[in-house]
């Protein structure tokens, strides 16, 4: 069965450290690929998202993700982090031409001020 | 304002008792779908619906009904709930499923079954 896997539960990083969390997924075919945030107490919401084309996918808030094929990898970047980036960050795969997601288990990210 | 709405954004229910969980979107959106999400497992797609009396089972349908019979509406329906119901549960709408869409989630529904 497919899934999506976020290997890093929690994250602690003081303000302006880069930050990179991993995602990787099983899927052998055409995937597309999403970034959630969930700011406490809130909704989810889409930070990026790639279909085709270009790997390297921004999104908003400096946020940025690579596809890596070969890796079965959409790991999400922000050079620099801030206090209010403190939330859950969920990955999520879409196989093209079903409607079904299926979401990794998150990370947690906490911003030192 | 294009929204998702859920309700009872709150509740506290005890097994057995019938309970239903409205979702509405006010964008005309094809696809809805329900969520369940508990700590270290993420989200899990309950059930998900394509379009108006077109519904089919996520990864974890079990102890949970719907019904798309309008296509703003789809409410979650508890037969009879349990406490491994407990959980937060968002409600999601996207245009279709075409590559392109965004899914837009509404604030989620904590439900707690004693």
């Amino acid at each position: 069965a497919q899934s999506v896997s976020q290997h890093n539960h929690h994250v602690i990083l003081s303000e302006a450290a880069s930050l990179e969390l991993g995602c990787n997924y099983s899927y052998g075919g055409t995937v597309n690929l999403f970034w959630y945030v969930q700011y406490p107490g809130q909704h989810l919401q889409l930070l990026l998202k790639y279909f085709s084309g270009d790997p390297l996918v921004k999104g908003i808030k400096g946020f940025e993700a690579e596809f890596i094929k070969s890796k079965f990898s959409f790991n999400l970047r922000k050079p620099s982090v801030q206090w209010s980036d403190t939330a859950e960050y969920f990955c999520a795969v879409n196989l093209p031409g079903t409607y079904k997601y299926i979401f990794g288990t998150g990370t947690r990210l906490k911003v030192l001020a | 304002e294009a929204q998702v709405t859920q309700n009872p954004r709150y509740l506290i229910t005890v097994t057995g008792k019938k309970l239903t969980v409205t979702c509405s979107q006010n964008m005309n959106h094809e696809y809805m779908s329900w969520y369940r999400q508990d700590p270290g497992l993420g989200l899990r797609q309950i059930y998900y619906s394509m379009n108006v009396e077109a519904t089919d089972k996520g990864d974890v349908p079990e102890g949970y009904k719907v019904s798309r019979k309008e296509k703003r509406n789809f409410p979650l329906i508890l037969e009879s709930p349990s406490p491994n119901q407990t959980s937060l549960y968002f409600c999601a709408s996207s245009p279709t499923m075409r590559p392109g869409n965004t899914i837009y989630f509404g604030e989620g529904s904590w439900l707690t079954v004693v």
